[in-house]
């Protein structure tokens, strides 16, 4: 069981806007920034969000993140197919003293 | 272009050990931070350890679940850091990704490990 809680699976049609959620707890995101990574099976994970917000370059301004108290979310506007992987939220998290991930949201575009 | 090399894995017996090495270039090696994370088949990403520069006194932090048995370590004269892993179960089956950055900005393709008699 993760400490950061993501939905298992979700999925959108092309073109709809689609969020993933990510709860946790005052000693990760209640106080540290939320990273999202971008994962397709086989290959190297991708940051897609840093600091809840911000977007590395070339990450398309189509995601998005923010955060609110203890949770976080992940926003996919103009949902493409090219989006079908799985998503990890990730905070640092002060009493284990250590990074958290996320159990991963598979995105299907159906 | 950050590269990130992983490589070492292979097939070990429980309480074996492996050392696996994650070769870097494209960035200032020295100063970054170098994290190593895992995925066990059908599982999510889990974080293994990482490791600071020197300048944060190459301080380090483990996950509860390796702790003790797991030790990283890096050598910045050859853009290399490593994951020394000691008494393995037969749960540490993975592939282990090396990723660089506090931001986990960058990462390998991964190298797998697998742990069985």
């Amino acid at each position: 069981q993760s400490v950061l809680t993501q939905p298992p699976s979700a999925s959108g049609t092309p073109g709809q806007r689609l969020t993933i959620s990510c709860s946790g707890s005052s000693s990760n995101i209640g106080i540290n920034t939320v990273n999202w990574y971008q994962h397709l099976p086989g290959t190297a994970p991708k940051l897609l969000i840093y600091d809840n917000n911000q977007r590395p370059s070339g990450v398309p301004d189509r995601f998005s993140g923010s955060k609110s108290g203890t949770s976080a979310s992940l926003a996919i506007s103009g949902l493409q197919s090219e989006d079908e992987a799985d998503y990890y939220c990730a905070a640092w998290d002060n009493s284990l003293n250590g990074l958290v991930f996320g159990g991963g949201t598979k995105l299907t575009v159906l | 272009e950050v590269q990130l090399v992983e490589s070492g894995g292979g097939l070990v017996q429980p309480g074996g050990s492996l050392k696996l090495s994650c070769a870097a270039s494209g960035f200032t090696f020295s100063g970054s931070t170098l994290h190593w994370v895992r995925q066990a088949s059908g599982k999510g990403l889990e974080w293994v350890g990482r490791i600071k520069s020197k300048a944060n006194r190459f301080a380090t932090a483990y996950a509860a679940s390796v702790k003790g048995r797991f030790t990283i370590s890096r050598d910045d004269s050859k853009n290399t850091a490593y994951l020394q892993m000691n008494s393995l179960k037969i749960e540490d089956t993975a592939v282990y990704y090396c990723g660089s950055g506090g931001d986990l900005d960058s990462w390998g393709q991964g190298t797998l490990v697998t742990v069985s008699s």
